[in-house]
Parts: structure tokens; C-alpha cells; sequence
């Protein structure tokens, strides 16, 4: 199947900063990306859909100006988690889907964010 | 927008029994139902899938039956192995291309006993 990439797969930062999680397709090429939110033992919660080359559409809830969203070329969407606090502390997992390539959608490897 | 529920939370069994997951949905326009399985700190991963013109799908010991008229679906997991111990998510979706959003159940974690 398709290759999703996702970096870092671990972060520690401390409050107040910013962290920046990328996601990349590997072997195909994504219009669309999805980021989601997984508290330990729940459910993943889509934060947002990626759109290259224009504005994320983020889900009710969401903030836009503290989880920024870029989506700049066909491969590559980025997350960044700003001003994080502790309650940001959280896994996050970005997929996607090949256009053309069917139903499936392919998950990356997920980062764990902790705040400190 | 839409809502999917699942149920058991927690699910234990043991080898070489059944066990089945069941979930409903609340969007009747929702046409795409995939079961993903998750093991600690991994990627989700597919592991069967429905679309709504199919009443019954079948992998090897993994089956997946869709109700549209109920608006729930199953996954049925056969002859159950150590190694099939997981958090499994039910999801559903309205495919209209790679734009379409999944809608995610809250989960099940099963457990296959010795």
C-alpha cells in the first residue's frame, strides 16, 4: 500500500513553545490531508482537512490560529502545535489518500507530543 | 453531521472463540464503512472494508455485515489469535474522493486470552 511518513514520532517541549509535526506522502501525490487528535485510550478526532495550495478547513472546536495548518506542495503537510501548553499533550496521526487509488486511506506513523 | 457509535468497549475472549464489534451510524448518506485495527502507539491500519451496495464482506477469519436499513455494521473476527489483541475502530464515511472525511467509532479493545 501506500506510504504515509510522519515526523517526529516523539516530541518534548516545553510550554510556551511551538512545534512543527510533518507529514508526508511518500509514493503518491496528496490534494488532501486529514489530521487527527488520539487522547490515550479514545477514539482519533479529525482536527482538520489539509487542502494543498489553500486554507485548512478546520473542525468545530478546533483553533486555527493555535493548531496552523500548511499544505504547500503535493507531498507535504505540516502541523504546527503553537504555544503548547500540557492539555496539548496528546498523539497526533495525519492520513491521507491516493487519488485514483480507491477507498483506503493510509495513516502515518503518528507523533506523541508532550508538554512540559 | 455524522455520529458513530461502538460497542463493546472492552472485549475479551478467548483463543479460538469469536468476537464480534458492533457499531451504528447515524448519516444515512454514509456509503463507506472501514474497520481499522491499532496496536499501542502504532498507525491505524485497514484491515476489512464495506461499501454500502454490499450487505456482506469476508477475509479470511475477518468478516465485516452491513445493515443499511438498521444503519449499524459488525466485525466479526474468527477462530480469535493472541496476535489479533488490539484497540479496533469502526469508521464511517460519505466517499466522494479523497476529500471525504472519516467518522470514527470510540473503539474497542479486545483481549484474546490463553
Amino acid at each position: 500500500g501506500a506510504v504515509v511518513s510522519q515526523h517526529p514520532s516523539r516530541v518534548i517541549c516545553k510550554s510556551g513553545t511551538s512545534v512543527k509535526i510533518e507529514c508526508r506522502s511518500l509514493d503518491f501525490q496528496a490534494t488532501t490531508m486529514f489530521w487527527y487528535r488520539q487522547f490515550p485510550k479514545q477514539s482519533l478526532m479529525l482536527m482538520a482537512t489539509s487542502n494543498e495550495g489553500s486554507k485548512a478547513t478546520y473542525e468545530q472546536g478546533v483553533e486555527k490560529d493555535k493548531f496552523l495548518i500548511n499544505h504547500a506542495s503535493l507531498t507535504l503537510s505540516t502541523l504546527t502545535v503553537t504555544s503548547a501548553h500540557p492539555e496539548d499533550s496528546s498523539f497526533y496521526i495525519c492520513s491521507a489518500r491516493v487519488s485514483g487509488g480507491g477507498t483506503e486511506a493510509f495513516f502515518g506513523q503518528g507523533t506523541r507530543l508532550t508538554v512540559v | 453531521g455524522e455520529n458513530v457509535e461502538q460497542h463493546p468497549s472492552t472485549l475479551s475472549v478467548q483463543e479460538g472463540d469469536s468476537a464480534v464489534i458492533k457499531c451504528t451510524y447515524s448519516d444515512s448518506a454514509s456509503n463507506y464503512f472501514p474497520w481499522y485495527k491499532q496496536e499501542l502507539g502504532k498507525r491505524p491500519q485497514l484491515i476489512i472494508d464495506i461499501r454500502s451496495n454490499v450487505g456482506e464482506k469476508k477475509d479470511q477469519r475477518i468478516a465485516v455485515t452491513l445493515n443499511k436499513t438498521a444503519k449499524h455494521f459488525s466485525l466479526h473476527i474468527t477462530e480469535t489469535q493472541p496476535e489479533d489483541s488490539a484497540v479496533y475502530f469502526c469508521a464511517a464515511s460519505i466517499m466522494a474522493g479523497t476529500a471525504s472525511k472519516l467518522t470514527f467509532g470510540t473503539g474497542t479493545r479486545l483481549q484474546v486470552t490463553l
